[in-house]
């Protein structure tokens, strides 16, 4: 079956102080992957999303950068995190499958910068 | 397009009452909508979707409307319980890619 996995589930981390969260995926081949974030109380701010290996496009300009060294592995990253950071990350992928299409979230990071 | 910067809208309903939630679309391209359920600080889980060669799709208590000419989606829910509170996104993609475009989301409160 396919799976989405992302972690840690809850972060609290300094400003200034460097971010790395983690999505792998099982399952699937050649998913697209996504990278959300959402304030509390808000909508889904799509970040980054990547349809390869190596390939990541940016939707919103700001302070984190993504990167996919595998097919099935998405990372979120910052060298020095603000306090506007702050939010719920959620990763997702996209893949079609014989035919029908999947589009899954995983169950998201809760990331405070204090 | 994304609203993210806006509170989300709500929608208070009583535990037993049928409960519709709206949204507007405005890519006349787009052949496939979802509807996401998200509970509080999880992420959001699949409820149903329908293909623009439908108007009507029905799940277990929840049915899903579309109306292509003024392009708007509804989700109606059956005997509305109080599992049923959370934030409810509306999602499309176009015919040619694979990204989906996301509502601004619905509060659902259901009160006992």
């Amino acid at each position: 079956s396919q799976t989405i996995h992302q972690w840690p589930a809850t972060l609290v981390q300094p400003v200034g102080s460097p971010l790395s969260l983690e999505c792998t995926v099982e399952g699937t081949s050649n998913p697209n992957l996504y990278w959300y974030r959402q304030a509390a109380g808000r909508g889904l701010q799509l970040l980054f999303y990547s349809v390869g290996i190596g390939q990541i496009s940016s939707e919103v300009p700001q302070n984190l950068s993504a990167s996919r060294p595998q097919d099935r592995q998405f990372i979120l990253s910052s060298k020095k995190l603000l306090l506007s950071d702050s939010g719920f990350y959620l990763c997702a992928w996209s893949v079609w499958d014989s035919g029908v299409y999947g589009y899954t979230f995983g169950s998201g990071t809760r990331l405070t910068v204090v | 397009g994304e609203s993210v910067g806006l509170h989300l809208p709500t929608l208070s309903v009583q535990e037993g009452d049928n409960s519709i939630i709206n949204c507007a679309y405005s890519n006349s391209a787009s052949d496939y909508f979802i509807w996401y359920k998200q509970e509080s600080g999880k992420g959001p889980q699949f409820i149903i979707d329908i293909r623009s060669n439908m108007d009507k799709r029905q799940g277990q208590r929840v049915t899903v409307l579309l109306n292509k000419t003024v392009k708007h989606l509804s989700l109606q829910i059956a005997a509305t319980q109080p599992g049923d509170s959370a934030v409810y996104f509306c999602a499309e993609k176009e015919t040619s890619g694979s990204r989906l475009t996301f509502g601004e989301g619905t509060q659902l409160t259901v009160n006992p």
